[in-house]
């Protein structure tokens, strides 16, 4: 069956635009995680949407970034007036439920802030 | 603050070798580990998941152990192949108050020649 799919590949955008970025999750899986790998970083979560739980927004870095999901499937990530530190590759995952279950990664959006 | 270390940061090996890779974390109350592959520009391959309450898991030339008290995971590479060769990352899921989200390790970079 289909993984899960992003959108763009890539994205180069200029300092200070706006950018959105977008995960298709599996089919059926009700958990979504999005996660942000930088060089100097490594790979740190981002947020994490369960179902029509409350999504846990603890990794977000700051309040330029939101993220929205939409009847339960597609995700959105949103960066307001984006920065040179937001250059690195977002990832996003899907698992069936939350917590135990086996998380499955996208290719990846390589964002390039210039 | 759940923290997962791997050792070693980089490991080159002639074809055929049997190797270890070593995880470790600092907070035993986990859902699960899983071992990931990344080739260099892609996302994440999920390669084992081990549930908290298992030892260890298999696939093909592949072993993945669990020592939760010790906070130890080892990834076993039989007969090791060039096309082995990428970035192994090792993430462990819980902790106190976790949502289910992966906290990674910086990965071992494996080069495997011919």
């Amino acid at each position: 069956g289909a993984g899960v799919s992003q959108s763009p590949s890539n994205k180069v955008t200029e300092k200070g635009k706006d950018v959105e970025l977008r995960c298709d999750p599996i089919s059926g899986h009700t958990a979504l995680y999005w996660y942000r790998q930088s060089l100097g970083q490594g790979l740190e979560f981002l947020i994490y949407f369960q179902g029509n739980s409350a999504p846990d927004k603890s990794g977000l870095p700051s309040d330029r970034f939101s993220a929205e999901r939409t009847g339960g499937s597609v995700s959105t990530l949103t960066i307001q007036r984006t920065q040179q530190e937001d250059s690195a590759v977002y990832l996003c995952a899907s698992s069936l439920e939350g917590r135990s279950y086996e998380q499955y990664f996208g290719p990846g959006t390589r964002l390039t802030v210039t | 603050k759940q923290e997962v270390t791997q050792i070693p940061a980089a490991l080159s090996v002639p074809e055929g070798e049997n190797l270890v890779l070593n995880c470790s974390f600092t907070d035993s109350a986990i859902y699960n580990l899983q071992w990931f592959r990344q080739d260099p520009g892609k996302g994440l391959t999920s390669l084992l998941l081990i549930q908290s309450s298992q030892r260890e898991q298999t696939s093909g030339r592949l072993n993945a152990s669990l020592d939760k008290s010790s906070g130890r995971s080892t990834l076993y590479i039989a007969a090791s192949q060039p096309g082995d060769s990428a970035t192994y990352l090792c993430a462990v899921s819980g902790g106190s108050g976790n949502t289910g989200k992966l906290i990674f390790g910086q990965g071992t970079t494996l080069q495997v020649k011919p």
